[in-house]
């Protein structure tokens, strides 16, 4: 089955800097990825997602890539703010079975 | 629209004993997702209902069911509970699961077992 690995586990920044966050996964039929931030007691919020026959996304401070070829795909959080310290999950689908990263612990220092 | 609901949020079961979780999807969604997070293993996929049918399975043992109800409102149950099986239960909803369709989560049913 598909298989995903999340790096860094863990990353702190300084308010402003830029975060990013890396994942590959195995399975090439894999057609969607979407990221998950999931701040404490709460369950995982989509904040961006791309689809296999797309190769970049932004969205305001967000943006994520996808290689296709090299089955890697990562999040970049440009301006980071406090708000943005939570948990992060990358995910690959294939026909609607989600596997996740094991996630990244974001935080950024004020 | 309302999101995703989780009932209970919080549960405290002992060991051997039995617990149902139930998840009500965002109006309109027919796929239900369930996952087991856990600080050790991440968030695992237990299985997926669409039309009162489960259609995905992940690896869990069978102590682990679930079933969807006709307006889409999904339980999960798991028996003889076992001290691992404390985790943080999440429901995810999507109008019919495929592959490229965004899930929305809910908050989560916490579940501790002594």
């Amino acid at each position: 089955g598909e298989n995903v690995e999340q790096h860094p586990s863990t990353l702190s920044v300084q308010e402003g800097d830029s975060a990013v966050i890396k994942c590959t996964y195995s399975d090439s039929a894999s057609n969607y990825f979407p990221w998950y931030k999931q701040e404490l007691g709460k369950g995982p919020q989509l904040i961006i997602d791309i689809r296999s026959n797309v190769g970049e996304k932004k969205d305001q401070r967000i943006a994520v890539t996808l290689n296709k070829t090299a089955k890697h795909f990562s999040l970049h959080i440009t301006e980071t703010q406090p708000e943005d310290s939570a948990v992060y999950f990358c995910a690959a689908s294939i026909e609607g079975d989600m596997r996740f990263g094991a996630g990244t612990r974001l935080t950024v220092k004020p | 629209k309302a999101g995703v609901t989780q009932t209970p949020r919080y549960l405290i079961k002992t060991r051997g004993q039995q617990v149902t979780l139930s998840c009500s999807p965002i109006s309109g969604h027919r796929s239900v997702s369930w996952y087991q997070q856990t600080p050790g293993q991440g968030l695992q996929f237990l299985f997926e209902y669409f039309s009162e049918t489960q259609r995905n399975k992940g690896n869990f043992p069978g102590r682990f069911s679930g079933r969807q109800f006709s307006n889409s409102r999904s339980e999960m149950n798991v028996s003889t509970l076992e001290l691992g099986d404390s985790a943080l239960y999440l429901c995810a909803s999507s109008m019919t699961g495929w592959a490229e369709e965004t899930q929305y989560f809910g908050p989560g049913t916490r579940l501790l077992v002594l």
